[in-house]
């Protein structure tokens, strides 16, 4: 059963700073993976999705990498603004089946 | 392109009241449609997937008689909770995929409580 998990739960960081956030899944047999916002009290917005054949995504500030051998991503934001105050997840989406497992999230506050 | 709705987004419904929320795909045809369910500051969880035209398949710990889900058409997939519980309050999510390529488009998510 894939597992996925997120480290840390939660980041508070000045703005400006560029940080990363970590996502692990445990079954490295993955279609793609998927990092998500999600506001207080919305639903998911779409960042960056990187296939299982690629390493690395961008977009505009954002980069996220992956290395499936090891079961692991990252996504880095840079120079990091009070707007990107949310929650930030990772989904894997396994090669035998549809479904997206989600990671626990890591809520970060960017204060200025 | 890809944008998913939900209605309503938010409901409140007395326990053992039925609530039915909806799902739609406004700009492209489901093949697939998924249901989430998201507890405060946790995480999603796949409550089922359906196909248009065919029955929906739940996860494990789901109830199918509790949660029925109907995907009568290419755009339009409904979530009813019957004999709602305050438990049963929740965030609940859809998401709609085009074919077994494409990613998930996520809707806005239902937010109900049950009194």
């Amino acid at each position: 059963k894939q597992e996925v998990t997120q480290i840390p739960a939660a980041l508070s960081v000045p703005e400006g700073e560029n940080l990363v956030l970590n996502c692990s899944f445990t079954d490295s047999a993955i279609y793609n993976l998927q990092w998500f916002r999600q506001d207080p009290g919305k639903g998911l917005t779409s960042l960056l999705l990187i296939q299982s054949s690629q390493r690395e995504q961008t977009s505009g500030r954002l980069n996220a990498s992956l290395d499936k051998s090891s079961g692991r991503s990252t996504l880095y934001i840079a120079a990091s603004q009070p707007g990107d105050s949310a929650t930030y997840l990772c989904a894997v989406r396994a090669r035998t089946a549809s479904k997206l497992t989600f990671g626990t999230g890591t809520r970060l506050q960017v204060t200025l | 392109g890809a944008v998913v709705s939900q209605h309503p987004s938010r409901v409140i419904c007395k326990s053992g009241t039925s609530v039915k929320i909806e799902c739609r795909s406004l700009d492209f045809q489901a093949t697939t449609m998924f249901w989430y369910r998201q507890f405060p500051k946790q995480s999603l969880m796949l409550m089922a997937t359906s196909n248009e035209g065919s029955k929906a398949t739940y996860e494990q710990g789901v109830e199918k008689d509790k949660f029925l889900i109907n995907h009568a058409s290419l755009t339009l997939s409904t979530l009813t909770v019957t004999s709602a519980h305050p438990e049963d309050s929740s965030f609940y999510i859809c998401s709609a995929r085009r074919d077994r390529e494409d990613e998930q488009y996520f809707g806005p998510g239902t937010r109900l409580t049950v009194t």
